[in-house]
């Protein structure tokens, strides 16, 4: 899988909109672009996926760029229990779901 | 909702013991897996399944084996732990099929310490 270069650490504001960006140079044609956050003392959690359109759940919306080469994770307001670490992750292709997590970004929301 | 529960949250074992680490998931899930998880490192796959009595070595095999008799049941073994094998361990289970937009469920994790 390609790799992914995400900013070590991030803060914010709460309910203010946080955007985590991601760069993927080298992603293929066939890769899917995941998030997956890991709050504190807790398993990771999948967020959001996307493969060329901008994507909108009710946790995030995922924005990609036009040549897929980075996206972000924006979250529209937030609040502190979105401290967490947030990965980046491409799948594309490898059989049985499998994913290779990077060192994400730690997010800090301050009060 | 799915559930992936892990036997226990903190484990603490002595060098040479075998340790067993059991991973159920609810869902039905053809697929399951394994990682550690160490400070600086991220998250490592050891071993995944696909199917019952089917696993596939992951980045960082060494030490371990699973074991996988049930559909619902993953089992990660240390057969003679040791102080190296010290870290959080995950389990996590996938949406049935094979694609790439597979979402992966995780369990709570197990803090094994080696002594």
């Amino acid at each position: 899988d390609a790799k992914t270069t995400q900013p070590n650490s991030m803060e914010s504001n709460e309910e203010e909109p946080v955007h985590l960006p991601c760069n993927h140079s080298t992603i293929s044609g066939t890769d899917y672009i995941h998030w997956y956050r890991q709050l504190p003392s807790q398993g990771p959690e999948y967020v959001i996926h996307g493969l060329t359109s901008n994507v909108n759940n009710r946790m995030a919306s995922l924005a990609i760029a036009e040549d897929r080469k980075s996206s972000t994770l924006i979250l529209h307001r937030a609040t502190l229990r979105d401290a967490a670490v947030y990965y980046c992750i491409l799948h594309g292709g490898t059989s049985y779901g499998k994913l290779t997590f990077g060192q994400g970004t730690i997010l800090t929301v301050h009060p | 909702d799915v559930k992936v529960t892990q036997s226990s949250r903190y484990l603490v074992k002595r060098t040479g013991e075998k340790v067993f680490l059991e991973c159920v998931q609810d869902m039905d899930h053809e697929n399951m897996f394994w990682y550690r998880q160490d400070p600086g490192l991220g998250l490592r796959l050891i071993y995944f399944s696909y199917d019952v009595k089917m696993k596939e070595k992951g980045d960082i095999p060494e030490g371990y084996s699973v074991s996988r008799e049930k559909k619902e049941r993953f089992s990660l073994i240390l057969e003679s732990a040791s102080t190296n094998q010290t870290s959080m361990y995950l389990c996590a289970s996938s949406t049935p099929g094979r694609g790439v937009t597979d979402t992966q469920y995780f369990g709570p994790g197990t803090r094994l310490t080696v002594l």
